[in-house]
């Protein structure tokens, strides 16, 4: 149980175009998501955190017109990177909680910018 | 602020060879501890939550304590495939979103 999913796994995008990651708890209903990024070697770094049907609440310093994120439903977030560059390039990873304090990782979608 | 600080920052053991790793923590009212194992290039896989001090919980080769200012992550008689970066994180008591304070994490290595 407690099956979080990410799509894509990996993608590679140009300079200022945009991309958009899925993530999916399978065999759950998450009441709340989590977007993080993880850099080479460092420890995850909070996002965002959002509610099925509400706005994201974003991190200091993390752009929202950057970073969009939508909870469309109980079981599924997503992350767009808009115009995205180079030092976007990253690790993102979601993670989805249900009524407890666990929280469950996706496997991560790996971001390059060329 | 809320700061986890685990050491060592690396590990080496011989398969077989049992050892402790620590996660030092100052949060300002603990709601939670969670131990996380993760892999490279994939996601945090959940071990264990710690909720108060003199807790313990154990999971095959892994048992994880707790105290008012720190947690242990007991490894007995690994093996190789224990391998991996161990995470861990606190959820403090204020605030309505449950969010995660990560440490950096310590790389384990297990050979055979």
């Amino acid at each position: 149980g407690a099956v979080v999913s990410q799509h894509p796994s990996w993608v590679i995008c140009k300079s200022g175009t945009s991309v958009k990651i899925e993530c999916r708890s399978l065999d759950f209903q998450a009441t709340t998501m989590f977007w993080y990024r993880q850099f080479p070697k460092q420890s995850l770094m909070l996002m965002a955190t959002s509610n099925e049907g509400s706005k994201a609440t974003y991190e200091q310093g993390v752009e929202k017109d950057k970073f969009l994120i939508n909870h469309a439903s109980l079981t599924l977030s997503t992350l767009t990177v808009t115009s995205a560059h180079p030092e976007d390039s990253s690790f993102y990873i979601c993670s989805a909680s249900h009524q407890g304090y666990e929280q469950y990782f996706g496997p991560g979608t790996r971001l390059t910018v060329t | 602020e809320d700061q986890v600080t685990q050491s060592p920052e690396a590990l080496r053991l011989q398969e077989g060879e049992s050892s402790s790793l620590n996660c030092s923590y100052t949060v300002s009212g603990l709601r939670g501890l969670f131990w996380y194992r993760q892999d490279p290039g994939k996601g945090p896989e959940f071990l264990f939550t710690l909720y108060s001090a003199g807790e313990e919980k154990e999971k095959e080769r892994l048992k994880a304590t707790l105290t008012k200012k720190e947690s242990f992550l007991h490894i007995t008689a690994p093996k190789p495939e224990d391998s991996a970066t161990y995470l861990c994180a606190v959820l403090n008591s204020g605030g309505s979103n449950y969010k995660l304070t990560f440490g950096k994490g310590t790389l384990l290595t297990v050979n055979p």
